[in-house]
Protein backbone atom coordinates (compact mmCIF):
# COMPACT_ATOMS: atom_id res chain seq x y z
CA UNK A 1 0.00 0.00 0.00
CA UNK A 2 0.69 3.90 -0.45
CA UNK A 3 3.47 5.23 2.23
CA UNK A 4 2.98 8.81 0.93
CA UNK A 5 -0.44 10.03 0.18
CA UNK A 6 -1.00 12.93 -1.88
CA UNK A 7 -4.06 14.98 -2.00
CA UNK A 8 -6.19 15.82 -3.92
CA UNK A 9 -4.87 13.96 -6.97
CA UNK A 10 -6.75 16.35 -8.98
CA UNK A 11 -7.86 19.75 -8.40
CA UNK A 12 -9.32 23.07 -10.99
CA UNK A 13 -9.15 25.98 -9.63
CA UNK A 14 -9.71 30.31 -11.22
CA UNK A 15 -7.05 32.43 -11.67
CA UNK A 16 -5.92 34.34 -9.25
CA UNK A 17 -7.17 32.27 -6.36
CA UNK A 18 -4.75 29.63 -4.00
CA UNK A 19 -4.59 25.90 -3.48
CA UNK A 20 -3.51 23.49 -1.25
CA UNK A 21 -1.74 19.98 -1.71
CA UNK A 22 -1.24 17.92 0.87
CA UNK A 23 1.89 15.43 1.03
CA UNK A 24 1.74 12.95 4.15
CA UNK A 25 3.49 10.17 4.95
CA UNK A 26 1.95 6.98 6.08
CA UNK A 27 4.09 4.82 7.78
CA UNK A 28 6.78 6.47 8.73
CA UNK A 29 7.98 9.43 10.17
CA UNK A 30 9.44 12.00 7.22
CA UNK A 31 11.95 14.29 8.25
CA UNK A 32 12.44 16.07 4.47
CA UNK A 33 9.80 16.11 1.83
CA UNK A 34 10.58 17.65 -1.67
CA UNK A 35 8.81 18.92 -4.34
CA UNK A 36 8.45 18.30 -7.82
CA UNK A 37 7.01 19.26 -10.72
CA UNK A 38 6.31 17.89 -14.14
CA UNK A 39 4.86 19.27 -17.00
CA UNK A 40 3.60 16.76 -19.67
CA UNK A 41 6.23 14.22 -20.62
CA UNK A 42 8.96 15.83 -19.27
CA UNK A 43 11.20 14.95 -16.07
CA UNK A 44 10.91 15.85 -12.68
CA UNK A 45 11.63 19.01 -11.59
CA UNK A 46 12.66 19.47 -7.99
CA UNK A 47 11.19 22.80 -6.61
CA UNK A 48 12.33 22.77 -2.72
CA UNK A 49 13.20 20.52 -0.08
CA UNK A 50 10.84 20.57 2.81
CA UNK A 51 12.98 20.04 6.05
CA UNK A 52 10.21 19.34 9.21
CA UNK A 53 10.19 22.59 11.88
CA UNK A 54 12.37 24.98 9.48
CA UNK A 55 12.03 26.72 6.53
CA UNK A 56 11.87 25.02 2.99
CA UNK A 57 14.68 25.39 0.78
CA UNK A 58 14.07 26.69 -2.90
CA UNK A 59 15.63 25.71 -6.06
CA UNK A 60 17.05 28.50 -8.29
CA UNK A 61 14.12 29.68 -9.80
CA UNK A 62 11.21 29.10 -8.03
CA UNK A 63 9.84 31.74 -6.42
CA UNK A 64 8.91 30.99 -2.94
CA UNK A 65 6.33 33.63 -2.14
CA UNK A 66 4.20 31.97 -4.72
CA UNK A 67 4.97 28.25 -3.81
CA UNK A 68 4.38 28.24 -0.11
CA UNK A 69 5.68 25.31 1.60
CA UNK A 70 5.03 24.50 5.26
CA UNK A 71 6.26 21.28 6.90
CA UNK A 72 4.82 21.34 10.34
CA UNK A 73 5.24 18.16 11.34
CA UNK A 74 6.14 14.85 10.76
CA UNK A 75 3.88 13.77 8.59
CA UNK A 76 2.39 16.30 6.55
CA UNK A 77 3.98 18.67 4.56
CA UNK A 78 1.63 21.59 2.21
CA UNK A 79 2.41 23.43 -1.28
CA UNK A 80 0.04 26.29 -1.77
CA UNK A 81 0.59 27.31 -5.00
CA UNK A 82 -0.72 31.39 -4.60
CA UNK A 83 -2.36 33.02 -7.00
CA UNK A 84 -2.79 30.66 -9.24
CA UNK A 85 -2.22 31.40 -13.18
CA UNK A 86 -3.05 28.93 -16.15
CA UNK A 87 0.44 28.77 -16.27
CA UNK A 88 0.99 27.36 -13.14
CA UNK A 89 -0.88 24.46 -14.56
CA UNK A 90 0.90 21.20 -13.88
CA UNK A 91 1.56 18.08 -12.32
CA UNK A 92 3.04 18.41 -8.81
CA UNK A 93 4.78 15.73 -6.80
CA UNK A 94 5.82 14.89 -3.47
CA UNK A 95 8.29 12.64 -2.06
CA UNK A 96 9.43 11.76 1.65
CA UNK A 97 12.41 10.16 3.72
CA UNK A 98 13.00 9.81 7.20
CA UNK A 99 15.51 8.13 9.69
CA UNK A 100 13.63 4.68 9.11
CA UNK A 101 13.22 4.75 5.32
CA UNK A 102 17.30 5.08 4.78
CA UNK A 103 17.98 5.66 1.12
CA UNK A 104 14.45 4.97 -0.25
CA UNK A 105 12.43 7.63 -1.34
CA UNK A 106 8.52 7.56 -1.26
CA UNK A 107 6.95 8.98 -3.69
CA UNK A 108 2.67 10.38 -3.65
CA UNK A 109 0.25 9.62 -6.35
CA UNK A 110 0.73 13.38 -7.82
CA UNK A 111 -1.68 16.19 -7.77
CA UNK A 112 -2.90 17.52 -10.88
CA UNK A 113 -3.62 21.26 -11.01
CA UNK A 114 -5.61 22.74 -13.49
CA UNK A 115 -5.96 26.46 -13.39
CA UNK A 116 -9.07 28.19 -15.71
CA UNK B 1 18.20 21.12 -12.54
CA UNK B 2 18.03 17.96 -14.51
CA UNK B 3 21.65 15.76 -13.87
CA UNK B 4 21.84 14.66 -17.06
CA UNK B 5 20.53 12.59 -20.28
CA UNK B 6 18.50 9.95 -20.64
CA UNK B 7 18.68 7.77 -24.12
CA UNK B 8 16.28 6.73 -25.99
CA UNK B 9 13.70 9.40 -25.18
CA UNK B 10 11.13 6.72 -26.56
CA UNK B 11 11.74 3.12 -27.12
CA UNK B 12 8.97 0.52 -28.43
CA UNK B 13 9.68 -2.89 -28.02
CA UNK B 14 7.31 -6.42 -28.32
CA UNK B 15 6.42 -7.84 -25.65
CA UNK B 16 9.12 -10.78 -24.61
CA UNK B 17 11.95 -8.68 -25.76
CA UNK B 18 14.92 -6.90 -24.01
CA UNK B 19 14.52 -3.06 -23.17
CA UNK B 20 17.84 -1.16 -22.23
CA UNK B 21 17.85 2.34 -21.68
CA UNK B 22 20.86 4.28 -20.70
CA UNK B 23 21.70 7.46 -18.66
CA UNK B 24 24.30 10.11 -18.38
CA UNK B 25 24.92 12.51 -15.29
CA UNK B 26 27.62 15.18 -14.80
CA UNK B 27 28.72 15.61 -11.42
CA UNK B 28 29.98 12.45 -8.47
CA UNK B 29 27.37 10.39 -6.99
CA UNK B 30 26.66 8.90 -3.66
CA UNK B 31 24.53 6.37 -5.59
CA UNK B 32 21.93 6.36 -8.55
CA UNK B 33 18.37 5.02 -8.50
CA UNK B 34 16.39 3.99 -11.09
CA UNK B 35 12.45 4.81 -10.99
CA UNK B 36 9.32 3.72 -13.03
CA UNK B 37 6.01 6.37 -13.56
CA UNK B 38 3.05 5.36 -15.51
CA UNK B 39 1.17 7.96 -17.19
CA UNK B 40 -0.13 10.51 -14.92
CA UNK B 41 0.90 8.65 -11.94
CA UNK B 42 3.97 8.57 -8.86
CA UNK B 43 7.16 7.34 -9.02
CA UNK B 44 7.56 3.74 -7.76
CA UNK B 45 11.12 3.32 -6.94
CA UNK B 46 13.03 0.33 -9.06
CA UNK B 47 16.15 -0.22 -8.06
CA UNK B 48 18.95 1.81 -6.21
CA UNK B 49 23.20 1.63 -6.60
CA UNK B 50 25.84 2.33 -5.06
CA UNK B 51 28.96 4.67 -6.21
CA UNK B 52 31.12 1.24 -5.28
CA UNK B 53 28.87 -1.13 -7.11
CA UNK B 54 28.97 -1.63 -10.53
CA UNK B 55 25.70 -4.20 -11.49
CA UNK B 56 22.87 -5.28 -9.88
CA UNK B 57 19.55 -7.10 -9.98
CA UNK B 58 16.46 -7.22 -9.55
CA UNK B 59 13.56 -9.46 -10.67
CA UNK B 60 13.94 -8.74 -14.47
CA UNK B 61 15.72 -5.72 -14.11
CA UNK B 62 19.54 -5.31 -14.39
CA UNK B 63 21.08 -1.95 -13.59
CA UNK B 64 25.06 -0.97 -14.42
CA UNK B 65 26.67 1.68 -13.19
CA UNK B 66 30.07 2.95 -15.19
CA UNK B 67 31.44 5.74 -12.30
CA UNK B 68 34.15 6.44 -14.89
CA UNK B 69 31.80 7.40 -17.77
CA UNK B 70 29.18 8.83 -15.79
CA UNK B 71 26.44 6.51 -17.18
CA UNK B 72 24.11 4.02 -15.83
CA UNK B 73 22.19 1.32 -17.94
CA UNK B 74 18.76 -0.27 -17.23
CA UNK B 75 17.67 -3.31 -18.91
CA UNK B 76 14.74 -5.09 -18.51
CA UNK B 77 14.71 -8.54 -19.68
CA UNK B 78 11.55 -10.81 -21.36
CA UNK B 79 9.59 -7.19 -21.50
CA UNK B 80 5.54 -7.45 -20.66
CA UNK B 81 3.18 -5.09 -21.58
CA UNK B 82 2.47 -3.90 -18.34
CA UNK B 83 6.16 -2.79 -18.37
CA UNK B 84 5.05 0.02 -20.95
CA UNK B 85 6.00 3.42 -18.26
CA UNK B 86 8.33 6.12 -18.52
CA UNK B 87 11.79 5.39 -16.86
CA UNK B 88 13.67 7.93 -14.89
CA UNK B 89 17.08 7.77 -13.69
CA UNK B 90 17.68 10.05 -10.50
CA UNK B 91 20.95 10.70 -8.90
CA UNK B 92 22.04 11.64 -5.58
CA UNK B 93 24.93 13.42 -4.65
CA UNK B 94 27.51 13.24 -1.62
CA UNK B 95 26.35 15.19 1.34
CA UNK B 96 23.12 15.99 -0.75
CA UNK B 97 20.84 13.61 1.54
CA UNK B 98 18.11 12.40 -0.21
CA UNK B 99 17.80 15.04 -3.14
CA UNK B 100 17.57 13.01 -6.37
CA UNK B 101 17.79 14.74 -9.50
CA UNK B 102 16.36 12.78 -12.41
CA UNK B 103 17.11 12.22 -15.83
CA UNK B 104 14.99 13.52 -18.59
CA UNK B 105 13.26 9.87 -18.61
CA UNK B 106 12.73 6.92 -21.13
CA UNK B 107 8.99 6.21 -22.22
CA UNK B 108 8.57 2.97 -23.01
CA UNK B 109 6.25 1.20 -24.70
CA UNK B 110 5.44 -2.73 -25.16
CA UNK B 111 3.69 -3.85 -27.75
CA UNK B 112 1.25 -7.22 -26.58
Amino acid sequence: GAVVSQHPSRVICKSGTSVKIECRSLDFQATTMFWYRQFPKQSLMLMATSNEGSKATYEQGVEKDKFLINHASLTLSTLTVTSAHPEDSSFYICSASGLLSGNTIYFGEGSWLTVV
Amino acid sequence: SQQGEEDPQALSIQEGENATMNCSYKTSINNLQWYRQNSGRGLVHLILIRSNEREKHSGRLRVTLDTSKKSSSLLITASRAADTASYFCATVPPSAGNKLTFGGGTRVLVKP
